[in-house]
């Protein structure tokens, strides 16, 4: 049981290129959601999905598309980064037990 | 809307001694409040939560919080920190549910010997 895994662990992209952050788990959970987290202003809500199929956007959506297609699946895109998306960004699904559980980060650099 | 205020960004405190780690929140639906740790270079952890029932959560590593109403608080306490409680702390509340939380901005839990 692997619980919540992102790849990768540290990304650098030059103004305008498009990446896609990966996030996947394997505890069935329904409730999945993206953030980000920045100095001094703890972690913002993305974009976040109910179920295979359904997603919706969260505080900060601007500059990011995501898609779920599976229950284990949860990808987050940049289309076209902008040195304002440097961050490190986390994934995390929820249980039944209204834990949610968060994967290791991506930490993106964009120049 | 809902918003969680974390007034202490830093908390320095020595070894053995006691902490409270501030929160206070704003709701307008059912209030569900969590404690998450995180550690450098780490993800966050669920360190206790409050969904119903009993006003005083016990977490793990020694933590609790109690959940007061009247006052929207849900501050954190350890009555002997240790050196490996070093790590930040996030106060987050939840619609109606443990799904979408809003994060505060973090409490920087530093112990020194």
């Amino acid at each position: 049981n692997a619980g919540v895994t992102q790849t990768p662990k540290f990304q650098v992209l030059k103004t305008g290129q498009s990446m896609t952050l990966q996030c996947a788990q394997d505890m069935n959970h329904e409730y999945m959601s993206w953030y980000r987290q920045d100095p001094g202003m703890g972690l913002r809500l993305i974009h976040y999905s109910v179920g295979a199929g359904i997603t919706d956007q969260g505080e900060v959506p601007n500059g990011y598309n995501v898609s779920r297609s599976t229950t284990e699946d949860f990808p987050l895109r940049l289309l076209s980064a902008a040195p304002s998306q440097t961050s490190v960004y986390f994934c995390a699904s929820t249980g039944s037990t209204d834990t949610q559980y968060f994967g290791p980060g991506t930490r993106l650099t964009v120049l | 809307a809902q918003s969680v205020t974390q007034l202490d960004s830093q908390v320095p405190v020595f070894e053995e001694a006691p902490v409270e780690l501030r929160c206070n929140y704003s709701s307008s639906v059912s209030v569900y409040l969590f404690w998450y740790v995180q550690y450098p270079n780490q993800g966050l952890q669920l360190l206790l939560k409050y969904l119903s029932g009993s006003t005083l959560v016990k977490g793990i590593n020694g933590f609790e919080a109690e959940f007061n109403k009247s006052q929207t608080s849900f501050h954190l306490r350890k009555p002997s920190v240790h050196i490996s409680d070093t790590a930040e702390y996030f106060c987050a509340v939840g619609e109606g549910g443990g799904n979408k939380l809003t994060f505060g901005t973090g409490t920087q839990l530093k112990v020194e010997l």
